[in-house]
């Protein structure tokens, strides 16, 4: 799997957008982006995913570059309830297994 | 709305016990697995299962072993647990062929 890198760690205002950026410059053309985010002492909870079009849900956006090699997760109005760790993770989705590997990912805190 | 369970929130066990983490899906889901996760190193995948009694290695197995029995049940084991076990544990599962994966909320266990 290509490997991911965020920033450790971001502010956001609350009701402002919170733009979350990843690079994944080795990404390869079978390969998808996904985005999960981790609220303190709860496990992850699936946000996104993409593989090379922008993509947009309840809950984000994706937007991803059109060589592939970044994206951006974007939080429209962000409230308190969106401070959490994001993950962003690369990966293909095999028949079997449907691995992701999870990284640092980027410690977002949104302050009223 | 997908649910995964698991069997304890929090678990204090001694060194050299053998220790069961039961996860439980609802949602009649192909793939299963157990993660560990530990500050500054991120979730790493442990086992997974993509059917009954079939099991495969993550990327850090030893000192565990999984069992899988029925479809919506898989448990991890701790032959004889070490301190270095100490951790939060996740399960996940998630539909063949689809990379968003449903997490439980995690077992935190200490082995003193």
């Amino acid at each position: 799997d290509a490997k991911t890198t965020q920033p450790p760690s971001m502010d956001c205002a609350e009701g402002r957008a919170a733009n979350l950026p990843c690079n994944h410059s080795t990404i390869s053309g079978n390969e998808y982006v996904y985005w999960y985010r981790q609220i303190h002492s709860q496990g992850p909870q699936y946000i996104i995913h993409g593989l090379k079009n922008n993509e947009t849900n309840e809950m984000a956006s994706l937007i991803i570059t059109e060589d592939r090699k970044s994206s951006t997760l974007i939080l429209p109005h962000a409230t308190l309830r969106d401070t959490a760790v994001y993950y962003c993770i690369v990966g293909i989705v095999p028949n079997a297994g449907n691995m992701l590997t999870f990284g640092g990912g980027t410690r977002l805190m949104v302050k009223p | 709305d997908v649910k995964v369970t698991q069997s304890s929130r929090y678990l204090v066990k001694r060194t050299g016990e053998k220790v069961f983490l039961e996860c439980v899906q609802d949602m009649d889901h192909e793939n299963m697995f157990w993660y560990r996760q530990d500050p500054g190193l991120g979730l790493r995948l442990i086992y997974f299962s993509y059917d009954v009694k079939m099991k495969e290695k993550g990327d850090i197995p030893e000192g565990y072993s999984v069992s899988r029995e029925k479809k919506e049940r898989f448990s991890l084991i701790l032959e004889s647990a070490s301190t270095n076990q100490t951790s939060m544990y996740l399960c996940a599962s998630n539909i063949g062929g689809n990379g968003e994966q449903y997490f439980g909320p995690g077992t935190r266990l200490t082995v003193t």
